[in-house]
This record gives structure tokens, C-alpha cells and sequence, in this order.
């Protein structure tokens, strides 16, 4: 079935750090890309929707320069925390899918994040 | 604005079991909708994928019902198994995002 790949799986980081996490779509190719955020206990908050070559559209609330998303290929997108700070400590997970409005969408293992 | 809604919230059944986990939505005019297990620490692992056109799906134990027009789907589970312990979503495409449920925290005791 569909694989997607998402790396680190963890960091922890110093205060003030940028942190990226990619995500791969091993071997489909991922019109579209997410990425949510999700805190313990709940469930998953979309951040961003990103379409390959084009800028992603954020959610009402998420900060684009703060979160930066690069969708630059057909298998590869980015999220890159940018100056994170420990209320940025969260699970980020990402997810793609296929171009078709009946395709599932495949989600990675996501990225335990830990600011300090 | 579309919502989905799970119940119950959580669940505990001896192993065997069969067991029904339920989704309800408000906006019937979704494209698909999908079942989810999220085990802790982990990101999701779809289950199983109902087309709009579609009534059912199945996959092993595992048999999601969905019923556009009431805004209903089931996921029914047989034979529960302890390695069936996990939180259970439900989440309908809506445009072109997936609207998510709470979850159906279930644990399978042996």
C-alpha cells in the first residue's frame, strides 16, 4: 500500500532553533500534501494545505512565517519551524495525496517535536 | 461548516467481542469518507476508504457502512483482539480536506 515518510520522527531542541521536517511520498506521486498539528488527547488540527509547485494555503490562525511549507516536487514537502519556542512543542504530522477527488490520503508517522 | 461527531468517546470490551464504533456528520455533500487507527505516538493508519456512491466497505474484521443522506457511517469490528486497542477516527473529505472526528478510544482486555 501507500507509504508516506516522514522524518525526524523526534527532536528536541534549544529555544530559538529552526527545525525542519520532511515528508516523503515513497511511491506515489502527492498532488497535494498536509500538514496538522496535534496536541495530546486531541485530534488532528490542519495547519496548511500545499499543492506541488504552487504556495500553501494556511488555516485561519497558523502563522505562515512561523511555519513555513515547501511543496517542491511531486514527493517531497517540508515544514520548517522557524525560531521555535517551547509552545511550538507539539506532534506534527504530515499527509499526502494522490490528484482525484476518490483517493485516500496516506499519512506519515509523524514528528514529536520538544522545545527547551 | 462541516462537523464530525464519534461515539462513544471511549470503549472497553473483552476480547471476542464485536463491536461498532459510530461517525456522524452534518453536511452529507462529501466526496469520501475514511476510518483511521492512530496508535499512541504514531501517526494514522486508513482502514478503510467509502466512495460517496458507496454503502460498504470491507477489509478482513473490519466493515464501514456509510450512509450519506442520514450523515452516518459505522465501523464494525469482529472478533475483537487486544492488538485492536487504539483510538479510532472517522474523517469525511470535504472539498478538498479531511474533516476529522474526535476519535473512539477503544481498549480490547484479554
Amino acid at each position: 500500500g501507500a507509504v508516506v515518510s516522514q522524518h525526524p520522527s523526534w527532536v528536541i531542541c534549544k529555544s530559538g532553533t529552526s527545525v525542519k521536517i520532511e515528508c516523503r511520498s515513497l511511491d506515489f506521486q502527492a498532488t497535494t500534501m498536509f500538514w496538522y498539528r496535534q496536541f495530546p488527547k486531541q485530534s488532528l488540527m490542519l495547519m496548511a494545505t500545499s499543492n506541488e509547485g504552487s504556495k500553501a494555503t494556511y488555516e485561519q490562525g497558523v502563522e505562515k512565517d512561523k511555519f513555513l511549507i515547501n511543496h517542491a516536487s511531486l514527493t517531497l514537502s517540508t515544514l520548517t519551524v522557524t525560531s521555535a519556542h517551547p509552545e511550538d512543542s507539539s506532534f506534527y504530522i504530515c499527509s499526502a495525496r494522490a490528484d482525484s477527488s476518490n483517493q485516500p490520503q496516506h499519512f506519515g508517522d509523524g514528528t514529536r517535536l520538544s522545545i527547551l | 461548516k462541516q462537523e464530525v461527531t464519534q461515539i462513544p468517546a471511549a470503549l472497553s470490551v473483552p476480547e471476542g467481542e464485536n463491536l461498532v464504533l459510530n461517525c456522524s456528520f452534518t453536511d452529507s455533500a462529501i466526496y469520501n469518507l475514511q476510518w483511521f487507527r492512530q496508535d499512541p505516538g504514531k501517526g494514522l493508519t486508513s482502514l478503510l476508504l467509502i466512495q460517496s456512491s458507496q454503502r460498504e466497505q470491507t477489509s478482513g474484521r473490519l466493515n464501514a457502512s456509510l450512509d450519506k443522506s442520514s450523515g452516518r457511517s459505522t465501523l464494525y469490528i469482529a472478533a475483537s483482539q487486544p492488538g485492536d486497542s487504539a483510538t479510532y477516527l472517522c474523517a469525511v473529505r470535504d472539498g478538498n480536506k479531511l474533516v476529522f472526528g474526535a476519535g473512539t478510544i477503544l481498549r480490547v482486555k484479554s
